[in-house]
């Protein structure tokens, strides 16, 4: 399973979009990125899942450049209620029922 | 909304003791699993199924037993308890193909073995 590497923590302010990204230098050809969200207290939430350029929903976006050796998720126009841990996984393509939860970065909104 | 129950939030056991915890899915997902969560370790993977009566071993399954009798629902269980097993359970389900990184949790046991 691929390594992730993220921030331990990141401070942003209110109103301001946030870009928070991971490492996964040896990320293999099948595998594919997932970001999950979670609140004190609670079990991690699902965002967002990408292979490769651009998949954007409701919630958020997410960009991976060509060699994938990174990603970023970019959540926009922060509000206090996104202050949570943001996980990155890179898991295995289909057919593996592993994911694979790193320690995640904390992220503060500050009014 | 895919609803992912857990039978307490907050349990306090003695060591020794066997202790059972119950999660429940609504969503008729074939895949559960159980992850244990630990302040600097992140949430590591103890048990999974794939289907009724079947599950295979996660990262860390030494001291757990599951059990999967109905698809719905998916029990672990600490044989005897031990303190390092002091944690927060999470559990989770998930379709079995396409969207098996999209798991679904549920809010979590708090338990405490003293």
């Amino acid at each position: 399973l691929a390594k992730t590497t993220q921030p331990i923590s990141m401070d942003s302010y209110e109103g301001q979009e946030v870009n928070i990204t991971c490492s996964h230098n040896n990320i293999a050809t099948n595998d594919y990125i997932t970001w999950y969200q979670q609140f004190p207290s609670q079990g991690p939430r699902f965002i967002i899942q990408g292979y490769k350029t651009k998949v954007t929903n409701e919630v958020a976006s997410l960009f991976i450049p060509a060699d994938r050796k990174s990603s970023t998720l970019s959540l926009p126009r922060v509000s206090l209620s996104d202050t949570a841990v943001y996980y990155c996984l890179v898991s295995p393509g289909a057919g593996s029922y592993q994911l694979t939860f790193g320690k995640g970065t904390k992220l503060s909104v500050i009014p | 909304d895919v609803k992912v129950t857990q039978s307490s939030r907050y349990l306090v056991k003695r060591t020794g003791e066997k202790v059972f915890l119950e999660c429940v899915q609504d969503m008729d997902h074939e895949n559960m699993f159980w992850y244990r969560q630990d302040p600097g370790l992140g949430l590591r993977l103890i048990y999974f199924s794939y289907d009724v009566k079947m599950k295979e071993k996660g990262d860390i399954p030494e001291g757990y037993s599951v059990s999967r009798e109905k698809k719905e629902r998916f029990s672990l269980i600490l044989e005897s308890a031990s303190t390092n097993q002091t944690s927060m359970y999470l559990c989770a389900s998930s379709l079995p193909t396409g969207s098996v990184y999209e798991q679904y949790f549920g809010p979590g046991t708090r338990l405490t073995v003293t």
